[in-house]
């Protein structure tokens, strides 16, 4: 099972900074096959990233993943007051579906 | 639009069986879609236990496969997970998603979750 290590644990950033986040999996994974999830307390997750740098429907440019092999980014240009929450990536494409620790982005 | 609601008993005893609902609008779970149930122990991860397609094809974690049973009744337009032999590790909010087009994607829609406690 391919396991994702996602850093750093926590990022303290202000309204406007940028957020680069990483994901890391213990072997090689397709690009086509890396999602990121947006989480908020008390709320399901939502779908931010698919194919490693495709956005998903209504989500805002500000919002970039990338990387390739066993390591991906996502990036916030500029964090937004709504963008603080936990952050997951997910290797997918074959079993089984599996997700990062998670990245929580607090405001500092 | 899209919509998916989880039901069922927010209390199970240990060693027992958790049964939960998945409510599917907006779509038809005879679609090519899959239709997956992923669950969240508090302040932890996301963990996939498994999925089901319209025709009734099962794909499960292997590591909860000995006790996971996901079924589909497509005149309801709904889908099913039991879980057995519960214990304390297994409380945790569950949500039921939906895979778009095949059965490996990700989960683009997602139900709001039910909490599940596992407790005597």
């Amino acid at each position: 099972e391919i396991v994702l290590t996602q850093s750093p644990g926590t990022l303290s950033l202000s309204p406007g900074e940028r957020a680069t986040l990483s994901c890391r999996a213990s072997q090689s994974v397709n690009s086509a096959f890396v999602a990121w999830y947006q989480q908020k307390p008390g709320q399901a997750p939502r779908l931010l990233i698919y194919g490693a740098s495709n956005r998903a429907t209504g989500i805002p440019d500000r919002f970039s993943g990338g990387g390739s092999g066993t390591d991906f980014t996502l990036t916030i240009s500029r964090l937004e007051p709504e963008d603080f929450g936990v952050y997951y990536c997910q290797r997918y494409g074959s079993s089984p579906l599996t997700f990062g620790g998670g990245t929580k982005v607090e405001i500092k | 639009q899209v919509q998916l609601q989880e039901s069922g008993p927010g209390l199970v005893k240990p060693s027992g069986t958790l049964s939960l609902t998945c409510a599917v609008s907006g779509d038809s779970i005879s679609s090519s879609n899959w239709w997956s149930w992923v669950r969240q122990p508090p302040g932890k991860t996301l963990e996939w236990i498994g999925q089901v397609d319209h025709g009734g094809s099962i794909n499960y974690n292997p590591s909860l496969k000995s006790r996971v049973t996901v079924s589909v009744d497509k005149s309801k337009n709904q889908f099913f997970l039991k879980l057995s032999s519960v214990t304390a590790a297994d409380t945790a909010v569950y949500y039921c998603a939906r895979n778009p087009n095949f059965d490996w994607n990700a989960f683009d829609i997602w139900g709001q979750g039910t909490m599940v406690t596992v407790s005597s």
